[in-house]
């Protein structure tokens, strides 16, 4: 069954960065498009980036461009977010998902807990 | 301030059906058949209930369906449950930068 694992969340002061993992099993990685899309605590759902299969199509939300880069190496069924410049409002939980086309989310992983605090 | 209204709360019986709304604009919701729904429980991650506007995902209850109206996409919920109780949230692609856009999230209570 699918399967999509993150990791590297954790506690980081402000203009620190991190960078976060998502191991994705049970399908075909290099078919799907990918995203990760976070959750602040208490708030609603916020896109932040989306890749093509092969890399090449690279979207991010306005509120991290410049600052967050999503990539994907296909051949470790991995897909990560280098978060830099990190800042108060970029606290959240961030959901790794697998596109199922048109810009819908078919699957999530469990999601990985990313504190800015000084 | 979230891109898509939702209301904040909706509440029902069980077995009744409840209808949550997701407005957007022309450039989102009413321009595109796109609009996808999730269900939230408290902890979880979300779930994929409905997408291009009406499409169910395998192995999820024909009790949900979605519809649009101009700028204005609902998931309605038939015969509720227990566990129906959850958060859901509405997205759509859109012509801005953004590509994706989430509504602010609606609480279903049963009652």
């Amino acid at each position: 069954q699918v399967q999509l694992v993150e990791s590297g969340g954790g506690l980081v002061k402000p203009g620190g960065s991190l960078r976060l993992s998502c191991a994705a099993s049970g399908f075909t990685f290099s078919d799907y498009y990918m995203s990760w899309v976070r959750q602040a605590p208490g708030k609603g759902l916020e896109w932040v980036s989306y890749i093509s299969t092969s890399g090449t199509t690279i979207y991010h939300a306005d509120s991290v461009k410049g600052r967050f880069t999503i990539s994907r190496d296909n051949a470790k069924n991995s897909l990560y977010l280098q978060m830099n410049s990190l800042r108060a409002e970029d606290t959240a939980v961030y959901y790794c998902a697998r596109v199922r086309g048109s810009y819908a989310m078919g699957h999530w992983g469990q999601g990985t807990l990313v504190t800015v605090s000084s | 301030q979230s891109a898509l209204t939702q209301p904040a709360s909706v509440s029902g019986s069980p077995g009744q059906s409840i209808t949550i709304s997701c407005t957007g604009t022309s450039s989102d919701v009413g321009g595109y058949n796109y609009v996808s729904w999730y269900q939230q429980h408290p902890g979880k991650a979300p779930k994929l209930m409905i997408y291009d506007v009406s499409s169910r995902p395998s192995g999820v209850s024909n009790r949900f369906s979605g519809s649009k109206s101009g700028n204005t996409a609902s998931l309605t919920i038939s015969g509720l449950q227990a566990e129906d109780e959850a958060e859901y949230h509405c997205s759509s692609y859109t012509s801005s930068s953004t590509h994706v856009v989430f509504g602010g999230g609606t609480k279903l209570t049963v009652l």
